[in-house]
């Protein structure tokens, strides 16, 4: 079956520091991938996606490159903000008519000042 | 674009009502989606809709729970008798197809 694996929280950084948050994935295929962001209180958001092997998907100085061979798509932002605190959930969805989407468990990030 | 519309925001209950939550997708998306959130369990998909007809239900936890899809704008979920373990935030999420969901804001259940 499908399933997604991302690194255990809680992440504590300082602002300006570089964040990475490693996701995995089993999947049959090549399934789409997504980073999702949740801030306090509130809905999951599309933060980035990838849809092909090698494909970066970037947003809002947050990256992640879809790598094939290593089943990866890690999340990564080169100076993080205190408003970057939230919860983030790497997904994937398989190829075909099934959309349904797969989440991690999801990594809890605090940048402080 | 409003966005995937949930209600009520916040609800609390007593054990053994009836609980119903709505939610509105967005116009044209021909998905609907309704997760749990719990610490426990993190997100866990209930069911989902495609075009009106529910497709997998196989994540509703127990006969209690009932959704409903009568037409393209309108979703409900149903939790009857409510049980304090169904304290969760519910989320509704709604997509055009494979390239990403659009998710509302939730509904945080309380049953005491």
């Amino acid at each position: 079956g499908n399933s997604v694996t991302q690194m255990e929280g809680p992440v504590t950084l300082s602002e300006e520091a570089f964040l990475t948050i490693n996701c995995t994935y089993t999947a049959t295929g090549y399934p789409s991938l997504f980073w999702y962001v949740q801030y306090p209180g509130e809905g999951l958001q599309l933060l980035l996606k990838a849809t092909k092997a090698d494909d970066k998907g970037s947003n809002k100085g947050f990256e992640a490159t879809y790598r094939k061979e290593t089943t990866s798509f890690h999340l990564e932002k080169g100076s993080v903000q205190v408003s970057d605190s939230a919860v983030y959930f790497c997904a994937l969805t398989p190829r075909g008519s099934n959309y349904k989407l797969t989440f991690g468990k999801g990594t809890l990030l605090t940048v402080n000042p | 674009d409003a966005g995937v519309i949930q209600s009520p925001r916040h609800e609390v209950t007593e054990m053994g009502q009836e609980v119903t939550l709505r939610c509105k997708p967005i116009s044209g998306h021909d998905y609907l989606f309704w997760y749990r959130q719990t610490m426990m369990r993190g997100l866990e998909l209930l069911i989902y809709f495609n075009n009106n007809v529910p497709i997998d239900d196989s994540g509703m936890p127990e006969d209690r729970f009932s959704a409903k899809m009568p037409n393209a704008s309108f979703s409900t979920l149903k939790i009857q008798p409510s049980e304090p373990r169904d304290s969760a935030v519910y989320f509704c999420a709604s997509s055009p197809g494979r390239h990403g969901y659009t998710f509302g804001s939730g509904t945080r259940l309380t049953v005491v």
